[in-house]
């Protein structure tokens, strides 16, 4: 069974502050990590994508893979109210014509 | 990225009824789309992969009776759920692969009930 899980929070970060998001995967078979970004009533956004382990940075947005311990995390530097969402980690395990595996997302929070 | 449209954007339908939602990729051509449901406060769960041309392959858990679809062309797949019941009441979401297998784009998502 693949699960990929997720703190559901809120977490709750000032704004300004590093915003850190962490993801666990249990299928070791996984390839690829994605973080979406989901507004309450919307479907997920993609923000980025990971497949190597270490960092990839995207303007704001640092996504951390280290595939030995099986973990995931997404940091949002100099957080804004706009960054407050539900934050959906995903896995994908090849095989082609697989979907994602989501995660329950987390419930993060921009303090003005 | 690809543009995805889905219709209605919400439904409300007796029990009983039956409700067909439709996915389609406006500026790409799609052989894959998926069709995921999330609950409130749940994650998104796959419940089907839809190819054009053949038979949607569904998860384990997913009734293929119920949830009927249909992948007729490149730009265009269609979830039917029949005999709804009020706990089918829930958001239904599309996506499509692109050319990358990391891409997906996903739709705005059908939000159903059922009373």
């Amino acid at each position: 069974q693949k699960e990929v899980e997720q703190n559901s929070g809120p977490l709750s970060v000032p704004e300004g502050a590093i915003a850190s998001l962490n993801c666990t995967y249990s299928d070791r078979g996984s390839q690829s990590f994605f973080w979406y970004r989901q507004y309450s009533g919307k479907s997920p956004e993609l923000i980025m994508f990971i497949y190597s382990n270490g960092d990839k940075e995207d303007g704001r947005f640092t996504a951390q893979l280290n595939k030995a311990s099986q973990y995931v995390s997404l940091l949002i530097r100099d957080s804004q109210p706009s960054d407050s969402a539900t934050y959906l980690c995903a896995a994908y395990s090849g095989g082609g014509a697989d979907g994602l595996t989501f995660g329950k997302g987390t419930h993060l929070i921009i303090q003005p | 990225g690809a543009v995805v449209s889905q219709h209605p954007s919400w439904v409300i339908c007796k029990s009983g009824t039956s409700v067909k939602i439709e996915c389609r990729s406006l500026d790409f051509q799609a052989t894959t789309m998926f069709w995921y449901r999330q609950f409130p406060k749940q994650s998104l769960m796959l419940m089907a992969t839809s190819n054009e041309g053949s038979k949607a392959t569904y998860e384990q858990g997913v009734e293929k009776d119920k949830f009927l679809i249909n992948h007729a062309s490149l730009t265009l797949s269609t979830l039917t759920v029949t005999s709804a019941h009020p706990e089918d009441s829930s958001f239904y979401i599309c996506s499509t692969r692109g050319r990358a297998y990391y891409e997906q784009y996903f739709g705005p998502g059908t939000r159903l009930t059922v009373t």
